[in-house]
C-alpha cells in the first residue's frame, strides 16, 4: 500500500509553455502532498505544502504565480509551471502522506524530469 | 533556518564492510527523523525513522540508526553491506511544532557505491 504516481515521468517543453505534472496517491486518501525539486546531484528542496481544498503554501524564494498547485481531491495534486524556461529544468518531486498533520511518514512519487529548451 | 548536513557525499566499499553515514541537523527543539533510499532509477523509499522512545531504531535491509540528542546526530549504519545496497541515502529532519507541520529537511545526499 501506499503508492503514490506521477506523471508524465518526463516532459520536454519549449521556453515560455507551460507544463502540468501530476501527482496521485493510488491506494490511499492524501490530505497532505508536497512538491519538491532535486537538481542534480543536490538534495530534494521541499517547494510547497499543499492541502486538499484549500491553497497550497509556498516555501520562500518559490514563486507562487510560476509554479500553480491545486489540490482539488484526497487523490490528486497538480503543478503546473507556467511560462517555462531553461532554468525551470530540473527533477520535480512529489510526496504524500496520510494524515493532515503531526509526525509521519511521505510516501514519494517516481518523479518528472523536466526538461525547457 | 534548519538544515541537515551529511558528511560523506560518496563512500565506496566492498562487500561485507560496515557502514556508518553521518548526518547533523541543526535545530533546538523537538525532531522526527528519518532514512531515505534511492536505488538507481527508482524513487525514494524510507528506511527508519524515529519519532519517540528507544533511540537505536532498526529499519529493513539489516540498517540501523542511532539518534543522539546531544550531538544533534542520526547516524546511519549497517554490520555488513552488500552489493544491493548501492544507493542514494538521504537523512530527513521533520522539527516538530507541536504537530502543526510535517515538513521534511533533506540532507545534501550520501552516494555509496558498494564494490562486489
Amino acid at each position: 500500500g501506499a503508492v503514490v504516481s506521477q506523471h508524465p515521468s518526463w516532459v520536454i517543453c519549449k521556453s515560455g509553455t507551460s507544463v502540468k505534472i501530476e501527482c496521485r496517491s493510488l491506494d490511499f486518501q492524501a490530505t497532505t502532498m508536497f512538491w519538491y525539486r532535486q537538481f542534480p546531484k543536490q538534495s530534494l528542496m521541499l517547494m510547497a505544502t499543499s492541502n486538499e481544498g484549500s491553497k497550497a503554501t509556498y516555501e520562500q524564494g518559490v514563486e507562487k504565480d510560476k509554479f500553480l498547485i491545486n489540490h482539488a481531491s484526497l487523490t490528486l495534486s497538480t503543478l503546473t509551471v507556467t511560462s517555462a524556461h531553461p532554468e525551470d529544468s530540473s527533477f520535480y518531486i512529489c510526496s504524500a502522506t496520510r494524515v493532515p498533520r503531526g509526525p509521519n511518514e511521505q510516501f514519494f512519487g517516481p518523479g518528472t524530469r523536466l526538461t525547457v529548451l | 533556518a534548519q538544515s541537515v548536513s551529511q558528511h560523506n557525499h560518496h563512500v565506496i566499499l566492498s562487500e561485507a564492510a560496515s557502514l556508518e553515514l553521518g548526518c547533523n541537523y541543526s535545530y533546538g527543539g523537538t525532531v522526527n527523523l528519518f532514512w531515505y533510499v534511492q536505488y538507481p532509477g527508482q524513487h525514494l523509499q524510507l528506511l527508519l525513522k524515529y519519532f519517540s522512545g528507544d533511540p537505536l531504531v532498526k529499519g529493513i535491509k539489516g540498517f540501523e540508526a542511532e539518534f543522539i540528542k546531544s550531538k544533534f546526530s542520526f547516524n546511519l549504519r549497517k554490520p555488513s553491506v552488500q552489493w544491493s545496497d548501492t544507493a542514494e541515502y538521504f537523512c530527513a529532519v521533520m522539527p516538530n511544532y507541536g504537530g502543526a507541520t510535517n515538513k521534511l529537511i533533506f540532507g545534501t545526499g550520501t552516494l555509496l557505491a558498494v564494490q562486489p
